[in-house]
């Protein structure tokens, strides 16, 4: 049971770079977020999706992409990677009831 | 909009020692309160939560947890922590009847247990 995983779990990037952070689920989960993890801050909601096709903004969408065309997938890009973008990456996924399960985590830097 | 404080920012005891995280929210409608975990390098993990009923709630490891809706509370509790406790706990909320499903998350408590 492979439940949520992501890819890759490090990276480093330079400013200005386009970067995809992967996101991937086993359990047909139809909920699906990405959150940020900054010190101090706690975990913060940059994107969520209700269902394939389906995305809304959350509390610190400015400079991120997302896509879903599957279930099960659900990739974030930064379009063009800012130092303030430095951040652990975390997706999660829910179905009916409200917990989230989240997967391992994405520490991305830009240098 | 939601909020979440946690004002134990950073919480050292010794083993054996009670532990009582402080968990409040700023919002008056129905909410889903979470505590989740976080061992050092590891993702999060749901340690428990509340959507209705008794207000407290008994999750794993012998974490438990009272909703007092009247102080807007959810504060995390363990009668004697293990040095296996050494994580980060954060707080968690859902406005239920908003609809949406996203979580509000605290700023993180990050327990230090010395043997």
């Amino acid at each position: 049971d492979a439940g949520i995983t992501q890819s890759p779990r490090y990276k480093i990037t330079e400013t200005g770079r386009q970067v995809t952070l992967m996101c991937h689920q086993t359990w047909s989960h139809s909920y699906m977020f990405w959150y940020r993890q900054d010190l101090g801050h706690g975990l913060r909601l940059i994107y969520y999706s209700a269902a394939a096709d389906i995305t809304d903004k959350g509390e610190v969408p400015d400079g991120y992409v997302v896509s879903r065309s599957k279930t099960e997938n659900f990739p974030l890009t930064l379009e063009s990677a800012t130092r303030s973008q430095t951040s652990v990456y975390f997706c999660a996924s829910s179905l009916k009831t409200y917990e989230q399960y989240f997967g391992p985590g994405t520490r991305l830097t830009v240098t | 909009a939601q909020s979440v404080s946690q004002h134990n920012h950073h919480v050292i005891l010794s083993e054996a020692a009670s532990l009582e995280l402080g968990c409040n929210y700023s919002y008056g409608g129905t909410v889903n309160l979470f505590w989740y975990v976080q061992y050092p390098g590891q993702h999060l993990q749901l340690l428990l939560k509340y959507f209705s009923g008794d207000p407290l709630v008994k999750g794993i490891k012998g974490f438990e947890a009272e909703f007092i809706k009247s102080k807007f509370s959810f504060n995390l509790r363990k009668p004697s922590v293990q040095w296996s406790d050494t994580a980060e706990y954060f707080c968690a909320v859902n406005a239920r009847d908003t609809g949406r499903r996203a979580l509000t998350f605290g700023s993180g408590t990050r327990l230090q247990v010395q043997p």
